[in-house]
């Protein structure tokens, strides 16, 4: 069975400060992993995935992400926050022999604050 | 925009009725997911057809169906609706059926069951 385990379920963080969104998976098989983010009322974009190769991800919006296999983690950073960056980020991976299908973690609020 | 097409938006009614979902995927995909988010369960699995047929079943329950047409189109079909039914029902799509593909979301069809 395979498993996503976000550490915080919400981050406050104030405005241009450095911010972690924590992600830890489970599975016994090759993963992909991926960080999708929803922003009030809408649906799930992507900022960024792993796939292979470099460790260390970038995506959009100066987010960026480093899988670390012997930790089982994939957690996702910004140097510099923006009070647009508010808004509940979701770590997923697949992997093996879910087909595509994407198994979520349970989501981190980040709030920015003035 | 990605281009994931969900109707309706929004939409009430009452316990045991029977609703229907629908989905346009991305121009050129040929797999669709259907999603299911709410408040005590997360963002749940329920189904993947990949060119008219099924793919792969999550957390589906049986008062639920889908389907995936001949234009890629889908459908999923809620009936005998309970009050736990309420949620934000996601369709998405991707290219192609396998793990590692990137999967786009649309905004979401909100479900309130009264």
């Amino acid at each position: 069975a395979q498993s996503v385990t976000q550490l915080d379920s919400q981050v406050p963080v104030f405005e241009e400060a450095p911010v972690e969104l924590r992600c830890n998976y489970s599975s016994s098989v090759s993963v992909y992993l991926f960080w999708y983010v929803q922003y009030p009322n809408q649906g799930l974009q992507l900022l960024l995935k792993y796939l292979s190769g470099s460790t260390l991800v970038k995506g959009i919006n100066g987010f960026e992400a480093e899988f670390n296999k012997s930790q089982t983690s994939f957690h996702l950073r910004k140097p510099s926050v923006h009070i647009s960056d508010t808004a509940e980020y979701f770590c997923a991976l697949a992997g093996g022999t879910s087909y595509g299908k994407l198994t979520f973690g349970q989501g981190t609020i980040l709030t920015v604050h003035p | 925009d990605s281009g994931v097409t969900q109707t309706p938006k929004h939409l009430i009614t009452a316990t045991g009725q029977r609703v229907t979902l629908r989905c346009s995927p991305r121009s050129g995909d040929l797999s669709v997911y259907w999603y299911q988010q709410s408040l005590d369960q997360g963002l749940q699995f329920l189904i993947q057809y990949y060119n008219g047929e099924e793919r792969a079943k999550g957390n589906i329950l049986e008062r639920f169906s889908a389907q995936q047409f001949p234009d890629l189109h889908s459908e999923l079909n809620l009936s005998s609706l309970e009050l736990g039914d309420s949620a934000l029902y996601f369709c998405a799509s991707s290219v192609g059926a396998s793990s590692g593909n990137t999967i786009y979301f649309g905004e979401g069809s909100w479900l309130t069951v009264v």
